[in-house]
């Protein structure tokens, strides 16, 4: 079965310009998040859609950040205009709504903004 | 502001030995999840505990949620290699709250 599925898997680029994160969830799959983590700051959620609606963005740290889900399969993540210090590895996971349900993550974007 | 401690932050210990890994909080917790990292990939969730005072055993690998429902800890018996990674704990406050993630213990048994 495929996973959760995240391009590119690298990016490296000035700052400055745009990126574009993009995420492929499990079929079926009704929530979907978007996550950064870096060694400083650990694991932190950006924001998540419930049924392609964005429940709670409050993570998304700048307006520079931006986050949509056109349909159930596909969601994009954009940074403009990018910083240095968004540098980072991003993920996407998805899950099933409801109590206790697991996340399943993607590989990650590892971003470098030089 | 961590609502979620991981403890301790780093361990580095032999094959064959045992250890124990905390996650806490001063905050109770509808449910907490414990997820596994490998280098150059996405966690991967382990267990989920809902009861207060429950214990769950995936082979080598023992859970516990405190009764209090604010902390929880994770046991090896007779670590490997393979276990090597960092060990996240993840939490939400209710059934349907979004989780929260820990900090992580980073673990590397050496062979």
């Amino acid at each position: 079965d495929a996973g959760v599925i995240q391009s590119p898997r690298h990016e490296v680029t000035e700052m400055g310009q745009e990126v574009t994160l993009r995420c492929k969830p499990i079929s079926g799959h009704n929530s979907l998040f978007w996550y950064r983590q870096t060694m400083m700051r650990g694991l932190e959620l950006l924001i998540y859609f419930n049924n392609n609606v964005p429940i709670d963005d409050s993570g998304m740290p700048e307006d520079r950040f931006s986050a949509k889900m056109p349909n159930a399969s596909f969601s994009t993540l954009k940074i403009q205009p990018s910083e240095p210090r968004d540098s980072a590895v991003y993920f996407c996971a998805s899950s099933l709504a409801g109590r206790h349900q697991p996340q399943h993550f993607g590989d990650g974007t590892r971003l470098s903004i030089l | 502001t961590q609502l979620l401690e991981q403890s301790p932050q780093f361990l580095s210990i032999q094959e064959g030995e045992n250890l124990t890994v905390y996650c806490n909080s001063s905050s109770v917790f509808s449910s907490l999840q414990w997820y596994r990292q490998e280098p150059g990939e996405g966690p991967v969730l382990l267990v989920t505990v809902v009861t207060g005072g429950e214990v769950k055993k995936l082979k080598r690998l023992t859970f516990q949620f405190g009764d209090a429902r604010k902390d929880s800890s994770l046991h090896i018996t007779a670590a490997q290699p393979g276990d090597t990674g960092l060990y996240l704990c993840a939490g939400s406050k209710t059934s349907y709250d979004k989780v929260i993630f820990g900090p992580g213990t980073s673990l590397s048994v050496i062979p």
